[in-house]
């Protein structure tokens, strides 16, 4: 599985959009990119993924660049509840992926 | 509604001693897993399991062992306890493997 780059923390302000970016510039032709949260003291959560074109679900919405390399999720409205650690994953299709491999993520800290 | 219940929630005993921390999912999932999570707070995969493949990282020690009675439950019996043992341990559980059901995870401390 290819590898990923995330910045460790970023705060939000509550109510704006919160950005959150990935490179995996390693990514190969059928590597999907994966999102999942971990809230404080919780077992993480799936959020959403995607191949190469942007998706959008009722939790945020996926951008990845054209040429794969990086991505970035958005929560459109940041709430106090979305303060959680945010992994990028790369991995292989949804119908084949058979692990998944969590890096150190990104601490988003949505700020009142 | 549980999806995915682990049991106990915390789980404090010394070393040498043999423990099991339990599995539940209720989603019809084919797939179950166990992952670690240390202090640093890095989650890592230990076993995948459905009813055909278990698939190990190479990394976990033999003291680790998951059991599968049946298609809803993976348990992991841990013998011998050691001090590095202490994490967080999160079952989860998967029909496709890119959206998995985590439980809330076993605080395990070995003292």
């Amino acid at each position: 599985d290819a590898k990923t780059t995330q910045p460790t923390s970023m705060d939000c302000a509550e109510g704006r959009a919160a950005n959150l970016p990935c490179n995996h510039s390693t990514i190969s032709g059928n590597e999907y990119v994966y999102w999942y949260r971990q809230i404080h003291s919780q077992g993480p959560q799936y959020i959403i993924h995607g191949l190469k074109n942007n998706e959008t679900n009722e939790m945020a919405s996926l951008i990845i660049t054209e040429d794969r390399k990086s991505s970035t999720l958005i929560l459109p409205h940041a709430t106090l509840r979305d303060t959680a650690v945010y992994y990028c994953i790369v991995s292989g299709p949804p119908g084949s992926a058979r692990q998944l491999t969590f890096g150190s993520g990104t601490q988003l800290t949505v700020l009142p | 509604d549980t999806a995915v219940s682990q049991t106990p929630k915390y789980l404090v005993t010394q070393m040498g001693n043999d423990k099991s921390i339990k599995c539940e999912q209720n989603l019809g999932h084919d797939t179950m897993y166990w992952y670690k999570q240390d202090s640093k707070k890095f989650l890592k995969i230990m076993f995948s399991y459905n009813n055909k493949e278990l698939i190990i990282n190479e990394t976990v020690p033999n003291r680790f062992s998951p059991k599968s009675p049946d298609k809803a439950h993976l348990n992991l019996h841990i013998n011998s306890l050691e001090l590095g043992d202490s994490a967080v341990y999160f079952c989860a559980s998967s029909q496709e493997a890119y959206e998995q059901y985590f439980g809330p995870g076993t605080r395990l401390t070995v003292t």
